[in-house]
């Protein structure tokens, strides 16, 4: 399908891991990115993964991409209320151009 | 942070009217990406311009255009402004070349269309 997919929402407890979930449609993608969205704001990014990664960590966020599947994962290591926010993750395809394919996002609520 | 700023904030407009987004790119950064964020879902692109002509085009009709100017900072003008225009439109530069071709967003304009 044309669709990169995510879950709706993800709910944990301040202090626990979150792992956030996506399946993208490319297999020649070359980038893959994860970036946070809070009320009212523009796009963080967050980090990103070169498609000949298996993993990438970045102090608390761990990303694990496995090519076979096209699944892309995001976790979150010792989650903290202000970690609260829309995740989305996004595949720069292997086209010309340099447009990223963004899902729909994944609400994390944290519970203190 | 970004360095990328957009202007206005918030719009209110009419349908039928046409109206014009802007962008600031961050100092250096060659492409801009224009993308679109209808209430719950992720952001779709729009186009984007490289070096002030258009460098790629998503499914958008033809009233959705725009201009990046020499100093690599943008405009979106959409024509005949529909209910379903309503929406979020983000901006994102880039510097083309570098190996991450990483974006960078803007806060984002919030377009409503009575």
């Amino acid at each position: 399908g044309e669709d990169v997919e995510q879950s709706l929402f993800l709910s944990v407890r301040e202090g626990d891991s979150s792992v956030i979930n996506c399946t993208y449609t490319d297999s020649s993608s070359t980038y893959l990115y994860w970036y946070k969205q809070e009320p009212g704001a523009g796009l963080q990014l967050l980090t990103y993964i070169f498609s000949n990664m298996d993993m990438k960590q970045d102090q608390r966020l761990t990303v694990l991409l496995n090519k076979k599947d096209k699944h892309l994962s995001l976790r979150i290591a010792d989650t903290q209320t202000g970690d609260s926010a829309i995740y989305f993750c996004a595949e720069r395809r292997n086209t010309g151009r340099r447009a990223l394919t963004f899902g729909s996002g994944t609400r994390l609520q944290v519970q203190p | 942070e970004t360095g990328v700023t957009q202007s206005p904030t918030h719009l209110i407009k009419t349908r039928g009217q046409q109206v014009t987004l802007r962008c600031s790119s961050q100092s250096g950064h060659n492409t801009v990406s224009w993308y679109q964020q209808a209430l719950g879902q992720g952001p779709q692109f729009i186009f984007q311009y490289y070096r002030e002509e258009e460098n790629g085009r998503g499914n958008f009709p033809p009233r959705f255009s725009g201009l990046q100017f020499p100093n690599y900072s943008s405009e979106l003008n959409v024509n005949a402004l529909e209910l379903d225009d309503s929406a979020l439109y983000l901006c994102a530069t880039m510097l083309a070349g570098v190996r991450t071709d990483t974006q960078y967003f803007g806060p984002g304009t919030r377009l409503t269309v009575l």
